[in-house]
């Protein structure tokens, strides 16, 4: 049983346009949510979190927004680089403790 | 350079032997995890540790083993009781345990059973 989804397996966009990358969850315990970005053969590096007291989180081309009711959350990448073509996780938790539970993850293309 | 190293990046086995995969941090983080990544899959916790001597099962535990007897060695050995051992290997550190840590992820073993 799937906790957190990331229902699109790959998105393609075009450089300079947005990407919006979107994520699902069923545990109403989840209160911390991040994002991470995969290359191939690499190990997975943190891009963005927010807590579930916020709505909303910036850090520079990259926002994350939560809807609690929805339960769902979206990372938004603005302007879309080549750079940024890789796989992207969402995670989750609940409590105080570091134990994210992750997505499958989405394939991101962006297109020169 | 702080950092987290696996070692080796690729590595072969025969079915029926354990294998050790090695993880080594030094950014003094208290806390340290194993991850199994499968093709299309998430990253799915195998075990972790929040301090020097202590560990617990994550949800694929079985067919696994782990020591902490170092702060910064966290090592994992697949057993011959892991029934479908191939797969992307991922060691991760946090400083704290606590989850508004960063979690930094080693590069990863790739694991083949032969």
């Amino acid at each position: 049983d799937q906790q957190v989804k990331q229902n699109s397996p790959s998105l393609s966009v075009q450089e300079g346009r947005i990407s919006i990358l979107n994520c699902d969850y069923t545990n109403s315990m989840f209160d911390y949510f991040l994002w991470y970005k995969k290359y191939p053969a690499e190990g997975p590096t943190f891009l963005i979190s927010i807590s579930s007291i916020k709505d909303k989180n910036e850090d520079g081309r990259f926002t994350v927004f939560l809807n609690k009711s929805a339960k769902h959350l979206s990372l938004h990448i603005v302007p879309s680089q080549p750079g940024d073509s890789a796989v992207y996780f969402c995670a989750a938790s609940a409590g105080g403790s570091y134990i994210p539970t992750f997505g499958r993850g989405t394939s991101l293309i962006v297109h020169p | 350079d702080g950092g987290i190293t696996q070692s080796p990046k690729y590595l072969f086995r025969k079915e029926g032997q354990n294998v050790t995969l090695s993880c080594e941090q030094n950014l003094n983080h208290d806390a340290m995890y194993w991850y199994r990544q499968d093709p299309g899959q998430g990253l799915r916790l195998i075990y972790y540790s929040q301090i020097v001597n202590d560990f617990q099962k994550g949800d694929i535990a079985e067919g696994y083993s782990v020591s902490r007897e170092k702060k910064e060695s966290f090592p994992l050995t697949v057993t011959s009781a892991q029934k479908n051992p191939t797969a992307f290997y991922l060691c991760a550190s946090t400083e704290t345990g606590y989850r508004t840590d960063t979690q930094y992820f080693g590069p990863g073993t790739r694991l083949t059973v032969l």
